[in-house]
């Protein structure tokens, strides 16, 4: 069974970075693509970007300027920084996993980010 | 950059047939997938590449898939269907984009 678990503060201050690490069981990071996706308060899913085998990247373009996602493959994790963020990057993120013409059939179960002072 | 619109909520009445929208330019042309978030929760895949089903997803589930729409259909709606609905599609210039979700109460 394919399991994944966000971590990483929940609080951030506002022009600071948010980093979030997703760990991965069940699966090799190796195989398919690996996305995080949030959901803002009230608002609808919105997809960060992901990074694929390769270790490869693709970004939403209006976030593609802060944002970089890596990867770990010797401890199965990948990871999503956000820089310069700001109250509008408070949210739930999530990683998933992303088998592209498949859709994302695993996600993680969320952690709530808030930016704050 | 390409959008997908889809109504802000809609009512089913309890074993009734609801249909979700997704709309979007030549959508038809793009494979579209459905997810399904309760409060709470991770958003769950119901529908891959426009009608597929996940397994584990009940037949109730749905999909089409032509010109300008995608739909998603629910049959013989229950409570426990209560969620938000979301379309999500992919772009060559925009990349992954969803819908702005639907949510959908059942009467």
């Amino acid at each position: 069974q394919v399991q994944l678990q966000e971590s990483g503060p929940g609080l951030v201050k506002p022009s600071e970075t948010l980093s979030l690490t997703c760990t991965v069981s069940g699966d090799s990071i190796t195989n398919f693509h690996w996305s995080w996706i949030r959901k803002p308060p009230g608002k609808g899913l919105e997809w960060i970007g992901y990074i694929y085998h390769s270790g490869g990247t693709i970004y939403n373009a209006s976030l593609k300027s802060r944002v970089t996602i890596s990867m770990d493959t010797s401890r199965n994790k990948f990871f999503l920084n956000l820089t310069s963020v700001t109250a509008a990057d408070t949210a739930v993120y999530y990683c998933a996993r992303d088998k592209g013409d498949f859709g994302a059939d695993y996600w993680g179960r969320g952690t709530l980010v808030t930016v704050s002072s | 950059s390409y959008e997908v619109t889809q109504p802000l909520s809609m009512s089913v009445a309890l074993g009734q047939t609801a249909n979700i929208t997704c709309g979007g330019n030549d959508i038809g042309t793009k494979n579209v997938h459905w997810y399904q978030q309760k409060p709470g929760q991770a958003p769950i895949l119901i529908l891959y590449r426009d009608y597929n089903r996940p397994s584990g997803i009940p037949e109730r589930f749905s999909g089409s898939n032509s010109g300008n729409t995608a739909t998603l259909t629910l049959s013989r709606a229950r409570p426990g269907d209560e969620a938000d609905y979301y379309c999500q599609v992919w772009d060559t210039y925009t990349n992954w984009v969803f819908g702005g979700g639907t949510r959908l109460t059942v009467l």
